[in-house]
């Protein structure tokens, strides 16, 4: 299996730039995550999925960040318009129900560098 | 890579060492508790996990310990190798396990 994939790795843009994040889960996991790693605030689940349907979304920061899954496949964090406090590492994640407690299985990230 | 460079406290250790990385958690709900291994340029990778009813679980190397009196967990590593340089976190949750909260984590470094 290849694990969570993520891309891009890396991502450099310019404040007020549209930045489109992607993440593949693992085939069979119906359980999508999206959380942001930052010096300050550490790792934090921004929102997740279950079926591709949002559960949860009380950690998106502000309405310039929308995420969707419009397949059990695909999902993507969008930020729009970026500005220099989004510069921070994203990871999706996926996991699937395993009894009452699942393991989420984290993809490599990527980094932004929102100048 | 992905690291972060967080400032984040640090656990120096010697190579052959054993390692005690502690973790306070705040909510007196959460039933399900795991501990997560970051190596720099990569994302938390599962260690081992401990639900509620369990004050101690053994992996390999690894022990994770329980004290839920006074909302503590810890992670034990044996024989620490130089490939247990990382930077660890605990995570908790309840209910069905799906929203994990991180702890803030700490930085292991393994001298030779």
């Amino acid at each position: 299996d290849a694990g969570v994939i993520q891309s891009p790795r890396h991502e450099v843009t310019e404040m007020g730039q549209e930045v489109t994040l992607r993440c593949k889960p693992i085939s069979g996991h119906d359980y999508l995550f999206w959380y942001r790693q930052t010096m300050m605030r550490g790792l934090e689940l921004l929102i997740y999925f279950n079926n591709n349907v949002p559960i949860d979304d009380s950690g998106m920061p502000e309405d310039r960040f929308s995420a969707k899954m419009p397949n059990a496949s695909f999902s993507t964090l969008k930020i729009q318009p970026s500005e220099p406090r989004d510069s921070a590492v994203y990871f999706c994640a996926s996991s699937s129900p395993s009894g009452t407690y699942n393991e989420q299985f984290f993809g490599p990230g990527t980094r932004l560098t929102v100048l | 890579g992905e690291s972060v460079g967080l400032h984040l406290p640090t656990l120096s250790v010697q190579e052959g060492d054993n390692s005690i990385i502690n973790c306070a958690y705040s909510n007196s709900a959460s039933d399900y508790f795991i501990w997560y291994k970051q190596e720099s340029g990569k994302g938390p990778q599962f260690i081992i996990d401990i639900r509620s009813n369990m004050d101690k679980r053994q992996g390999q190397r690894v022990t994770v310990l329980l004290n839920k009196t006074v909302k503590h967990l810890s992670l034990q590593i044996a024989a620490t190798q130089p490939g247990d340089s990382a930077v660890y976190f605990c995570a908790e949750t309840s209910a069905a396990g799906n929203k994990l909260t991180f702890g803030g984590g700490t930085r292991v470094l393994v001298k030779p």
